[in-house]
């Protein structure tokens, strides 16, 4: 079975502060992806990588970086976290494209910054 | 307009029915598709994969619609355990990564 793992389930940080969110899978997939979730806006695409070194930003990735030096690790980084970052994280990995794009999922971090 | 558009739902059907989904894309170009579900308070897992001729899983059944862009699923016999929220997926580029995730449909059985 894929296993695509979260570092943390549930973060509490202070506004300003820098955040880490690391996730790791297990499938030597060349994808890994960062999504979050809010109530009514769906899962929206933050950032994604398709090899190491190499990434690509999504819709919404103002406040956010990323860092994949490893295949199998993709960390998603706020650089100075706000109010408006409190959100469920959800990482994903998949191998290929189109038909074989099937994306596997974290059990997702909750975030809230205060 | 969305690139992917679902009925937010919720729909609410008695254990035993029969009840579909439809979900929209605006990429006429879309090459691949997919039902993913989330259940409450967990990750998306995918459902099915939907191609071109339909396919069939079980009590499940996707259609996809290329002339009006459309994707369904039809679940019949309903059980208690479907409840959950169904996500539509397009991926519109057959040589890219992202795919587009739609907000989903919340789907609630009652005994």
């Amino acid at each position: 079975d894929v296993k695509v793992t979260q570092s943390s389930r549930y973060l509490v940080k202070r506004t300003g502060e820098k955040v880490f969110l690391e996730c790791v899978q297990d499938m030597d997939h060349e994808n890994m992806f960062w999504y979050r979730q809010d109530p009514g806006l769906g899962l929206r695409l933050i950032y994604f990588s398709y090899d190491v070194k190499m990434k690509e930003k999504g819709d919404i990735p103002e406040g956010y970086s990323v860092s994949r030096e490893k295949k199998e690790r993709f960390s998603l980084i706020l650089e100075s976290a706000s109010t408006n970052q409190t959100s469920m994280y959800l990482c994903a990995s998949s191998r290929g494209t189109g038909a074989k794009n099937i994306q596997y999922f974290g059990a997702g971090t909750r975030l809230s910054v205060l | 307009r969305k690139e992917v558009e679902q009925d937010p739902g919720p729909f609410n059907v008695p254990e035993g029915a029969t009840v579909a989904f439809n979900c929209t894309y605006s990429n006429s170009a879309s090459q691949s598709f997919f039902w993913y579900r989330q259940d409450c308070r967990k990750e998306p897992k995918l459902l099915m994969s939907v191609y071109s001729s339909g396919n069939e899983d079980g009590r499940f059944t996707a259609q996809l619609n290329r002339a009006s862009q459309y994707i369904s699923l039809l679940i019949r016999d309903s059980k208690l355990s479907d409840s959950a929220t169904y996500l539509c997926v397009v991926n519109p580029y057959s040589s890219a990564s992202k795919i587009i995730f739609g907000s989903g449909t919340r789907l609630s059985i009652r005994p």
